[in-house]
């Protein structure tokens, strides 16, 4: 059974360009985490998907990012216009959502904004 | 705002030494994770913690949880180089039906042969 997938695992911008990131769940889990770790600190929550709904986006930046989960296919995390601050390691974690599950996590995305 | 504090922040023992890392969080909740991380690499769950007075083991590792007291140890006894990494406590948001977690800083565990 094949863990979380995320894609790229290693992302490098230029100010101003645009980063996508992809994140495929665990084989049967239907609900998907985005955090952001900078680095020497924790992980920080961004936002909570279920497939085709936006349940918490209370940790995302009002601008320039944005989530979605379709119906087929990955969780992608979009970045827009990307400033040096966002260089960052996004992990992307997913569960069943069915009562007190753990949340499992992918290897990662590591972008780089020169 | 739920607030997780761990420590210490930084940990450097000798090998078979025992030592223990603190987690405190600041409002209520029945969920408390850690997690395991080496560099350049993801998160790996170590324990869930359900209730009041859970203590969990595996191998050289032991974590209990305190609700009352807002506090999980992560216990390490006899450690051994393998142990070395950043050892994360985690907490449930509950509101709202969201899942979130909230993560402490880390601590950075080395041991030394």
């Amino acid at each position: 059974n094949a863990g979380v997938m995320q894609n790229p695992r290693h992302l490098v911008r230029r100010r101003g360009q645009e980063a996508r990131l992809r994140c495929s769940p665990m084989k049967g889990h239907s609900h998907v985490y985005w955090y952001r770790q900078l680095p020497e600190e924790g992980l920080k929550f961004m936002v909570y998907l279920q497939k085709e709904n936006i349940i918490d986006e209370s940790g995302m930046p009002k601008e320039r990012f944005s989530a979605e989960f379709p119906k087929e296919g990955p969780s992608i995390l979009r970045i827009q216009q990307v400033v040096r601050g966002d260089s960052a390691a996004y992990f992307c974690a997913s569960s069943t959502g069915w009562g007190l599950e753990t949340q499992y996590f992918g290897p990662g995305t590591r972008l780089l904004v020169l | 705002e739920l607030k997780v504090e761990q420590n210490p922040l930084f940990l450097s023992m000798q090998e078979g030494k025992n030592y223990t890392i603190y987690c405190n969080y600041s409002t209520t909740s029945d969920r408390l994770y850690w997690y395991r991380q080496d560099p350049g690499k993801s998160l790996e769950s170590l324990f869930v913690l359900l209730s009041n007075g859970a203590v969990k083991q595996e191998g050289r590792l032991m974590a209990s949880l305190d609700t009352k007291a807002r506090l999980s140890t992560l216990h390490i006894t006899a450690a051994v180089h393998d142990l070395s990494a950043t050892y994360f406590c985690a907490v449930d948001m509950q509101g709202a039906g969201s899942y979130q977690l909230t993560f402490g800083k880390g601590t950075k565990l080395s041991v030394i042969p």
